[in-house]
């Protein structure tokens, strides 16, 4: 087992509210990726944060910010909710983002908008 | 940006039998492609990799190839028991380390 967390596990919200995700990554470990999984899909990535700076970002808009700490654990935060935003929420921590080093997830927050 | 490709999305095998499962990619910059493993409501696990100085690895029951030229690659399971149900998700990685999934593989194994 990984040592990848996450929280919370489950979410709610409702349309154009703000939601924060968390992530702690591996001990050792000073980079996290974050991806958004829909239902029957494969993951598809947000952004990457490597020691606090953002290091590449994925196709979203905007309104996905994130954040990564000193301990590099990370946020990623969403503002004005959509109902598409609905799905599972991966954050995956590496040692190093430029040597291609295998990714471990993170259980994973399930998010559900209405 | 990277396109990954994944089929079948579905497959069904009988207990013992061979599993292959393949995916082609788009960027010829990429050289890193990690195998991942997702059971039901649990987080993906890598089960494989393989980086692009290598044609094939393999791991027991498991192994994976890659072609560069054709710019596909496999995975193949070997004497598959029920327990290796799950979805099975190929990714490409390149120079940004960001990794592009495939779409995955719904894998029934049937005792």
């Amino acid at each position: 087992e990984t040592g990848v967390t996450q929280s919370p596990t489950h979410l709610i919200k409702t349309r154009g509210q703000q939601v924060t995700l968390r992530c702690s990554s591996q001990s050792g470990h000073n980079t996290v990726s974050w991806y958004q999984q829909a239902l029957g899909q494969g993951p598809q990535f947000i952004f990457q944060y490597y020691r606090e700076e953002e290091n590449g970002r994925g196709n979203f808009p905007p309104r996905f910010s994130g954040l990564q700490f000193p301990n590099y654990s990370s946020e990623l935060n969403v503002n004005a909710l959509e109902l598409d935003d609905s799905a599972l929420y991966l954050c995956a921590s590496s040692s190093n983002p430029r040597a291609q080093e295998t990714q471990y997830f993170g259980p994973g927050t399930r998010l559900l908008v209405l | 940006g990277e396109n990954v490709e994944q089929h079948p999305s579905t497959l069904s095998v009988q207990e013992g039998d061979s599993a292959v499962i393949k995916c082609t990619y788009s960027d010829s910059a990429s050289n890193y492609f990690p195998w991942y493993k997702q059971e039901l409501g649990k987080r993906p696990q890598l089960i494989i990799d393989i980086r692009s100085n290598v044609g094939e690895k393999k791991d027991q029951r498991i192994a994976v190839t890659l072609n560069k030229t054709a710019k596909h690659f496999s995975l193949h399971i070997t004497e598959t028991q029920p327990e290796d149900s799950a979805v099975y998700f190929c990714a490409a990685s390149g120079l940004g380390d960001q990794f592009y999934f495939g779409t995955g593989t719904s894998l029934t194994v049937i005792p």
